[in-house]
């Protein structure tokens, strides 16, 4: 079946420490999003990506990074920086040019940091 | 940039129409309208999508008023299992507001 998937569902790190979501696409999206979420609050976008090598900041980058290498990967890295890092993660992907046609979910790694 | 707003929560009876409504004022003419839906603890899925006409298929229907300035998603027969967080939003936006909460009552 082809998706995204992302792992893993639940992490739980210190704080200080960075960590690295994972998020893998075999829709052969061209774009792909990290978005971030709150307790009762909607989507908030921190990095997208419109090609290998190649992505953009969203409303809420600082504290993160990304990359990508892979057309069908694009991992997220929370670094130490983020002051609020606790936060239900969710990474997305599109066909074609980003933020043209609708974008498929992958079921979320909530992030908890102590 | 533009926006939508939608009502915070609605409430339905199982087997029955829903209405949900949204509102995107400063709509620009290429703007397409999306609507997703949220459940708990899951990412949002994708539910429809037009830019001027009525769109149907098989989860739902999609009403936009002839100025484009507001659109109403429509649930025709309510499921327990369609009670969620729907959001409005314009794609090349993207910007996810709150939503409306659906509960859905047996």
């Amino acid at each position: 079946d082809g998706g995204i998937t992302q792992s893993p569902k639940y992490l739980f790190r210190k704080e200080g420490q960075n960590v690295t979501l994972s998020c893998e696409q075999n829709l052969n999206h061209d774009a792909m999003y990290w978005y971030r979420q709150d307790p009762g609050q909607g989507l908030r976008l921190i990095y997208y990506s419109q090609i290998v090598n190649d992505f953009q900041k969203g409303d809420i980058a600082e504290g993160y990074s990304v990359s990508r290498e892979k057309k069908e990967s694009f991992p997220l890295t929370v670094t130490s920086a983020q002051k609020n890092p606790t936060a239900f993660y969710l990474c997305a992907s599109s066909a074609g040019q980003a933020f043209s046609y609708e974008q498929y979910f992958g079921p979320g790694t909530r992030l908890t940091v102590t | 940039d533009a926006k939508t707003t939608q009502p915070n929560s609605m409430e339905s009876n199982e087997e029955e129409p829903v209405h949900l409504p949204c509102n995107h004022s400063t709509i620009s003419g290429t703007d397409y309208i999306h609507w997703y839906r949220q459940l708990p603890s899951q990412g949002p899925e994708y539910v429809i999508h037009g830019l001027t006409s009525n769109v149907n298929n098989r989860m739902a229907s999609l009403a936009i008023a002839e100025d484009r300035k507001s659109s109403t998603l429509i649930l025709h027969r309510a499921t327990l299992r369609d009670a969620a967080v729907y959001y409005c939003i314009l794609i090349r936006d993207m910007r996810f507001g709150a939503g409306t909460r659906l509960t859905v009552k047996p």
